[in-house]
């Protein structure tokens, strides 16, 4: 069983539509939870960084997470196109700066 | 201020070669890490550096890589000899700090396709 699930889409959705986006873990140990944007060619950009269940809100974005289901979520509120890109669920255990990726979602907003 | 850059941004290699990708980090960055992502598969960590000591090397894949980081600046990854399965994007970060809300700058990737 892989440490972090993720599916990869594609996904796809008409601008100013609301996104969810999912990661599950196995590894109880971790304890810190990122998402970051990828655009084509580039490095991932980290967007939201939690620790703690609950939610965590930064303008059009908002990162939830639940521990006792081991389960993380990513809302992006009124997409638009330039909301294009994989987006990357990372984790990482306490005492370790060890980043474990999930393989990435695809997401394409239309205008 | 620049941000983590790697050099080549791609390079093509036969079988049996050796290649060296280049990561600068962020100035003033004491943490660098390398990542690699082969076609279809996650992300996944090779190693950390503090400094110029390898704080944690156990995604390094075997003895046919090997990373320096010679005064504590920029870092360099060999890959001798080079096997097909070497072929992905090897990512370059770095960092302040280490633990919570600690941020890892990625850098935009060195696309290595071993023939």
């Amino acid at each position: 069983q892989k440490e972090v699930e993720q599916d990869p889409g594609p996904l796809s959705v008409p601008e100013g539509a609301i996104v969810s986006l999912n990661c599950t873990y196995s590894n109880s140990a971790f304890q810190y939870f990122m998402w970051y944007r990828q655009y084509s060619r580039k490095g991932p950009e980290l967007l939201m960084y939690t620790y703690s269940s609950g939610n965590k809100e930064d303008g059009r974005f908002t990162a939830q997470v639940d521990k006792s289901s081991k389960y993380i979520s990513l809302f992006i509120r009124d997409s638009q196109p330039s909301d294009s890109a994989t987006y990357l669920c990372a984790m990482k255990q306490g005492g370790s700066e060890k980043l474990v990726f999930g393989k990435g979602t695809k997401l394409t907003v239309n205008p | 201020e620049a941000g983590v850059t790697q050099f080549p941004s791609h390079s093509v290699i036969e079988k049996g070669q050796t290649v060296t990708l280049r990561c600068d980090p962020i100035s003033g960055h004491d943490n660098l890490y390398w990542y690699r992502r082969v076609m279809g598969k996650e992300i996944k960590f090779l190693l950390h550096f503090v400094k110029e000591s390898k704080q944690d090397e156990s995604g390094m894949p075997n003895n046919r890589f090997l990373a320096e980081r010679t005064g504590g600046t920029y870092s360099t990854l060999k890959v001798q000899p080079a096997e097909l399965e070497d072929s992905g994007v090897y990512f370059c970060a770095s960092s302040q700090a280490q633990g919570r809300g600690n941020e890892q700058f990625f850098g935009p990737g060195t696309r290595l396709t071993v023939l």
